[in-house]
């Protein structure tokens, strides 16, 4: 079956620092689906991006960017002058067949 | 729009009794249907999910069952809870395989 780990499992930074979160993945498929979604204190998930397994070119929307690279299984997620707003727990997910499967997450406190 | 509808927002029941969480979606049809768990401090852990009516795979065998008895509704059920069944239950959906989810706003269950 699928794997996601976030070894990360918190990080504390000052507002306008750079943060990465890192993602590694573990499947046997040629086809797959990698997720962000971040989780503010409301609990609500919210959906960021999601990249095949065929598209490893790296996007940026605002002061968020990701790097996928399948060499590494790693699908990491960049988050450019922090602000406080950010603060919230995100979570890297996998999906194979539709079982979108979830990694444990990182909590990313933002101070000001 | 689409739209998720996921209740009660917060339950607390006693040890052995039995629960329904309802979920439906609207503004679609025919969509991929999930059930998570997060347990505090923790990540997102799938249940069930389901890609058409009367069709469930079950990820963790438990006390709980799910049920989609029409196109739009997924239900989350156990005849006899337990502590640990206590959590927050997230309720999703997606157009397809593969394709992002979009949550509910979720449900704090603790079992007393």
């Amino acid at each position: 079956a699928q794997k996601v780990t976030q070894a990360q499992t918190e990080i504390s930074v000052v507002e306008k620092e750079d943060v990465t979160l890192d993602c590694v993945y573990e499947t046997r498929d040629t086809t797959y689906y990698l997720f962000w979604y971040k989780q503010p204190p409301s609990g609500e998930l919210v959906f960021l991006i999601r990249r095949n397994s065929f598209d490893e070119q790296n996007e940026i929307s605002g002061r968020y960017s990701w790097n996928f690279q399948k060499s590494t299984s790693s699908f990491n997620f960049t988050i450019t002058a922090s602000q406080v707003v950010d603060s919230a727990v995100y979570f890297c997910a996998l999906s194979e067949f539709g079982d979108m499967r979830f990694g444990a997450g990182t909590r990313l406190t933002v101070k000001p | 729009s689409q739209t998720i509808h996921q209740w009660p927002a917060t339950l607390v029941q006693p040890v052995g009794s039995p629960l329904s969480l309802e979920c439906t979606v609207e503004g679609t049809s025919n969509p991929n249907l999930y059930w998570y768990r997060q347990a505090a401090g923790r990540g997102l852990q799938l249940l069930f999910y389901s890609v058409g009516i009367g069709q469930i795979s079950s990820e963790v065998p438990q006390n709980l069952s799910a049920s989609r008895p029409q196109d739009r509704q997924f239900i989350l059920s156990s005849k006899k809870l337990l502590l640990s069944d206590s959590g927050f239950y997230l309720c999703a959906w997606s157009g397809s395989m593969n394709t992002e989810a979009f949550f509910g706003q979720g449900t704090r269950l603790t079992v007393v």
